[in-house]
């Protein structure tokens, strides 16, 4: 088994560019994927893979990868992407499934 | 278009039985791995098991190892979790999620779920 960490908390100016990271073992032989959840509603895949975005995901969003770290940037962040982002992530024995733990982001 | 609803959460006592169903729409359900996630009212997502496609191979979190049974009739197009032994730990929102992935340039897979249900929420107290 194995972990991803997120920081819990992250803000960014409306219209600025934000990113959030997640880092665990896991990482080196899988690429995150991200999900986006708003209160009371289920998660959203937003990025998966090396930096795919599903249909209807805007392009201000983007994923990237270097070792053990993933990212998920928003460019030009808006009043909308206030959410909770989760990484995610097969367990480096490729078995079980990890999720971080979670950023918050505000949107100021 | 995809849907997946889940059903069969409620309220159970502790050490009480439930069992969840997630119905599959949309899509061929036989051709992809599915899992079920759980998130208690504002934490983090947990995930909590998952089948293959031909219910052949099952893994459970460490967490609900043994008192837990995931299971799906393809013919029906749904997903099971069996839940026993409920404690007041499992208490959250049980969703399903389908499962794809893709190979990239070395052949390694990555995974993803890109369709979740709305979520059913189970609460075990007396």
């Amino acid at each position: 088994s194995s972990e991803l960490t997120q920081d819990p908390a992250v803000s960014v100016a409306l219209g600025q560019t934000v990113r959030i990271t997640c880092q665990g073992d896991s990482l080196r032989p899988y690429y995150a994927s991200w999900y986006q959840q708003k209160p009371g509603q289920a998660p959203v895949l937003v990025i998966y893979g090396k930096n795919n975005r599903p249909s209807g995901i805007p392009d201000r969003f983007s994923g990237s990868s270097s070792g053990n770290t993933a990212s998920l940037t928003i460019t030009g962040a808006q009043a909308e992407d206030e959410a909770d982002y989760y990484c995610h992530s097969r367990d480096t024995g490729g078995n079980h499934v990890v999720f971080g733990g979670g950023t918050k982001l505000t949107v100021l | 278009e995809v849907q997946l609803v889940e059903s069969g959460g409620g309220l159970v006592q502790p050490g009480g039985s439930l069992r969840l169903a997630c119905a599959a729409s949309g899509f061929t359900f036989s051709g992809y791995w599915m899992h079920w996630v759980r998130q208690v009212p504002g934490k983090g997502l947990v995930w909590v098991s998952h089948i293959n496609r031909d219910a052949t191979s099952a893994t459970y979190a460490d967490s609900v190892e043994g008192r837990f049974t995931i299971s799906r009739d393809n013919a029906m197009n749904t997903l099971y979790l069996q839940m026993n032994g409920l404690r007041a730990e499992d208490t959250a929102v049980y969703y399903c999620a389908r499962e794809s992935f893709y190979y990239d340039s070395s052949d390694s897979p990555h995974y993803y779920f890109d369709y979740w249900g709305q979520g059913t929420l189970v609460t075990v107290s007396s």
